[in-house]
């Protein structure tokens, strides 16, 4: 039972223009929400988050959109460089007592082309 | 300064076998959380481990053990090895138990043969 889902596996976009990655979920008890990025070979790298309290968050080309009524949010890059070309995991954050874990969606894989 | 570190990077096992993977936290970071990647998934939660002590565990088999030591590093531990335990694991540190960001290392690639 897959409650974070990132329905598209891969997406392609030119350098300069936007990057929109997508993601929904299930568990309306989930109170965080973040972005990583995972190049092969590496662990994934922390890029931006959100709280459930808010509907947006801002970190330079990269904005985070939370709808919490429709369980959806949403990654946005602009402009898209190639170095951007990665795979991109969204994962809810989720208190279970005296502890906090992640749970992951699959991941869309982002090629920025030149 | 330094990330969250690995050991080893790379491992080959045979079936049945027993590992023994190791991390080391961000300095100052007590929390650690141990993660399995299978390819083309998203990372699996194992175990968290705060001050020493088992704060979570995931859906795994009592296979898979872990623990902390006093300087904060961690020991994830699979005996028994089957197939099935081929991934990425992953180390991830935080300041605390209940911090919101994870902070991961280059992970170790297990092949189980």
């Amino acid at each position: 039972d897959q409650q974070v889902k990132q329905n598209s596996p891969s997406l392609s976009v030119q350098e300069g223009r936007i990057s929109i990655l997508n993601c929904d979920y299930t568990n309306s008890m989930f109170d965080y929400f973040l972005w990583y990025k995972k190049y092969p070979a590496e662990g994934p790298t922390f890029l931006i988050s959100i709280s459930s309290i808010k509907d947006k968050n801002e970190d330079g080309r990269f904005t985070v959109f939370l709808n919490k009524s429709a369980k959806h949010l949403s990654l946005h890059i602009v402009p898209s460089q190639p170095g951007d070309s990665a795979v991109y995991f969204c994962a809810a954050s989720t208190n279970a007592g005296n502890n906090r874990k992640l749970i992951w969606g699959l991941g869309t894989s982002l090629a920025v082309n030149p | 300064d330094a990330g969250v570190t690995q050991s080893p990077t790379h491992l080959i096992k045979t079936r049945g076998q027993h590992v023994t993977l190791r991390c080391s936290p961000i300095s100052g970071h007590k929390s650690v959380s141990w993660y399995q990647q299978v390819l083309g998934q998203g990372p699996q939660f194992i175990f968290q481990y705060y001050e020493k002590e088992e704060r979570g565990r995931g859906n795994f088999p009592d296979r898979f053990s872990a623990r902390q030591f006093p300087n904060y590093s961690s020991e994830l531990n699979v005996n028994a090895l089957l197939l099935g335990d081929s991934a990425l694991y992953l180390c991830a540190s935080s300041p605390y138990a209940q911090s919101h960001e994870q902070y991961f290392g280059p992970g170790t690639r297990l092949t189980v043969t």
